[in-house]
């Protein structure tokens, strides 16, 4: 059974970068069946995809067109984890962040990583 | 972009009722959709895939179905574990999510 966990502070300032980590047991974050993603949750978001990494023989990468340029999600095959790095971060990227596994070859999101509560504050 | 409108935004209910909510898409997303269930302070759980079915674990009182564009989550007989909020979400094409419906006791 996939266990994520993760990591990372709670508090950034504004212009800063918010850095996630997510440490994945029970699978692989270089199975070609799965995908990894960052999803955040906001009041005024609601719940809202962010961006995705996976291997296919090659390291692929998806960002939702909202944050393209300040996002990058990163695989550590050596750790077994991802991460993630939002740049330039405003107040309206407060929100509570989770990682998540896609499988069925990484469109079916079926397993969350705790959350991470993050304000952008100076 | 897949826009999803879930309905109602808040439900109250009593234990024993049966309860219905409905997610419509923007587009086709053939039976692309997943629901889940959230409680205050956790992630969001899995219930249902591909419109109508039943993840592992998750009692049968719940259950998914399609017409069309339009995706409906049924809990048959409520149970006080069952007071959360819902989301849909379609995976048809990216990732979009309703904007959920908070379950309460009546």
């Amino acid at each position: 059974q996939v266990q994520l966990q993760q990591s990372g502070p709670g508090l950034v300032k504004p212009s800063q970068t918010v850095s996630l980590t997510c440490a994945i047991s029970g699978d692989s974050v270089s199975s070609e069946t799965a995908a990894w993603h960052w999803i955040r949750q906001s009041p005024s978001r609601g719940l809202e995809w962010l961006g995705r990494t996976y291997f296919r023989r090659l390291w692929f990468d998806d960002y939702a067109v909202s944050l393209k340029g300040r996002i990058s999600i990163n695989a550590d095959t050596a750790k077994n984890q991802f991460s993630l790095l939002l740049n330039s971060v405003t107040p309206d990227d407060t929100g509570v962040y989770y990682c998540a596994r896609g499988s069925e070859f990484g469109v079916l999101i079926d397993a969350w990583g705790q959350g991470t509560p993050v304000t952008v504050s100076s | 972009d897949i826009q999803m409108t879930q309905s109602p935004s808040t439900l109250s209910a009593s234990v024993g009722d049966r309860v219905t909510i409905t997610c419509r898409a923007s587009q086709s997303i053939s039976g692309r959709l997943a629901w889940y269930q959230q409680k205050p302070g956790k992630a969001p759980k899995i219930l249902i895939s591909q419109a109508s079915s039943l993840e592992s674990g998750v009692p049968p009182r719940f259950s998914g179905s399609r017409s069309g564009t339009e995706f409906t989550l049924t809990i048959s007989s409520l149970q006080p574990d069952d007071f959360a909020t819902y989301y849909c979400q379609q995976y048809k094409s990216y990732w979009t999510f309703g904007q959920g419906t908070k379950v309460e006791i009546k």
